[in-house]
């Protein structure tokens, strides 16, 4: 069985600050894939970033960046100088060749001006 | 493309009664899903498809019902709704089992 954990529940912080969400996952497939999606206000879900079991490297998109380690099980998500507008909730999912997403019970960020 | 479309964004209903959710996607994708968010629990799969023609339960299939007659779409449907139903519900698509999926804007369902 699969399962995504994230500890955190509520972030809150001051503009311009960093947010690093954390997000633990259990699986005993050998190839996954592991995703980031942000659900702001407004109630849809947004894809944010997408990491292949099989690729390590840690990268950088805009003021987002991840930390994927597979040693620790461990996929983190960090805004870098949050905005208002990113105050939301951030979900970690984890899904294998059959299809099926799994997800954790979400982080919500709020970003005070 | 209008990507994954669900109808409609609101609905109320009272114990008993049944209806469709509908779910829509233009963009030729295979595999498409239905997961249910609840406070607290974040998404769980309820069906999911890998074609037309072709359905599965995902983790909590129970009292709803999928058919994939197309591509294109692939409704949700309740047969005799409960309390224990109210929830967001939303579509997901993707073009390869592998593939992101991504999401339609979601229907919220009250029964009372």
């Amino acid at each position: 069985a699969q399962k995504v954990t994230q500890a955190q529940t509520e972030i809150s912080v001051v503009e311009k600050e960093d947010v690093t969400l954390d997000c633990v996952y259990e699986t005993r497939d050998t190839t996954y894939y592991l995703f980031w999606y942000k659900q702001p206000p407004s109630g849809e879900l947004v894809f944010l970033i997408r990491r292949n079991s099989f690729d390590e490297q840690n990268e950088i998109s805009g003021r987002y960046s991840w930390n994927f380690q597979k040693s620790t099980s461990s996929f983190n998500f960090t805004i870098t100088a949050s905005q208002v507008v990113d105050s939301a909730v951030y979900f970690c999912a984890l899904g294998s060749n059959d299809y099926k997403l799994s997800f954790g019970a979400g982080t919500t960020v709020t970003v005070r001006a | 493309n209008a990507g994954v479309t669900q109808t409609p964004k609101f609905q109320v209903l009272k114990t008993g009664q049944s209806m469709t959710l509908q779910c829509a996607q233009d963009m030729n994708h295979e595999y498409m899903s239905w997961y249910r968010q609840d406070p607290g629990m974040g998404l769980r799969l309820i069906h999911y498809s890998v074609g037309a023609g072709i359905t599965d339960q995902g983790e909590v299939p129970n009292g709803y019902n999928v058919s994939r007659s197309t591509t294109e779409d692939f409704p949700l449907r309740l047969l005799s709704a409960a309390p224990s139903q109210t929830s967001v519900y939303f579509c997901a698509s993707s073009l390869l089992e592998t593939d992101t999926q991504y999401f339609g804007p979601g229907t919220r369902l009250t029964v009372l």
